[in-house]
């Protein structure tokens, strides 16, 4: 079985600070990682993935998320934190071809503070 | 271009009614999956469409049902409503799984 863990409900971070939203996997074989942000009332909107190649990935609005593969960790980040940033961020894993099953962790509810 | 379009974007039913969902995938997206999101909590995995039929299911109950018509459009249909199946229901598209999915704004069901 696979499943995400975001272990903080919540992080707070000052505006113009760096920001990391953790995320953890567990998945059987080689695994497809995604960062989804959800604003109020609306869908999901894809950040970034990670399939194979460099450890760094970089996305949408100046994020990144660093895979490591020892630790099973997919974290989010940004340099700079904006105040449009805050929002709910989904870590999902999916499985080997065949499996097109999203787990999504429970979330990490972002604010940044000005 | 159009991203995923669900509808209707809110709706309210009573215990024991039925409800369909309906989802418009993005242009050129031929595989549907659905996905409910429950108040606080993350989106689970309901079902996936491609070439018409159901490819694969995550852990729900009998009482939702799918379907996808030639055009790739898709519906979710749930039966017997219970209040426990008030939830964002979201429906996602995609061309070539490597490229992700693409999430339309969901449908808001409310049981009452």
């Amino acid at each position: 079985a696979q499943s995400v863990a975001q272990p903080e409900d919540q992080v707070n971070v000052a505006e113009g600070n760096p920001l990391t939203v953790k995320c953890t996997y567990s998945v059987s074989g080689n695994p497809y990682l995604f960062w989804y942000v959800q604003y109020p009332n609306r869908g999901l909107q894809f950040l970034l993935k990670y399939i194979t190649g460099d450890n760094l990935v970089k996305g949408s609005y100046g994020f990144e998320a660093e895979f490591n593969k020892s630790q099973t960790s997919f974290h989010l980040k940004k340099p700079s934190a904006l105040v449009s940033d805050s929002a709910l961020y989904f870590c999902a894993v999916m499985g080997n071809f065949g499996n097109e099953k999203l787990t999504f962790g429970t979330g990490t509810r972002l604010t940044i503070i000005p | 271009d159009a991203g995923v379009t669900q509808s209707p974007t809110h709706l309210i039913k009573t215990r024991g009614q039925q409800v369909t969902l309906r989802c418009s995938p993005k242009s050129g997206h031929d595989t549907v999956s659905w996905y409910q999101q429950a108040l606080g909590q993350g989106p689970q995995f309901i079902f996936q469409y491609y070439e018409e039929e159901e490819r694969q299911r995550g852990n729900f109950p009998d009482r939702f049902s799918g379907h996808q018509f030639p055009n790739y459009s898709s519906e979710l249909n749930v039966n017997a409503l219970l209040l426990g199946d008030s939830a964002l229901y979201l429906c996602a598209s995609r061309l070539d799984r490597l490229y992700g999915y693409t999430f339309g704004s969901g449908t808001r069901l409310t049981v009452v």
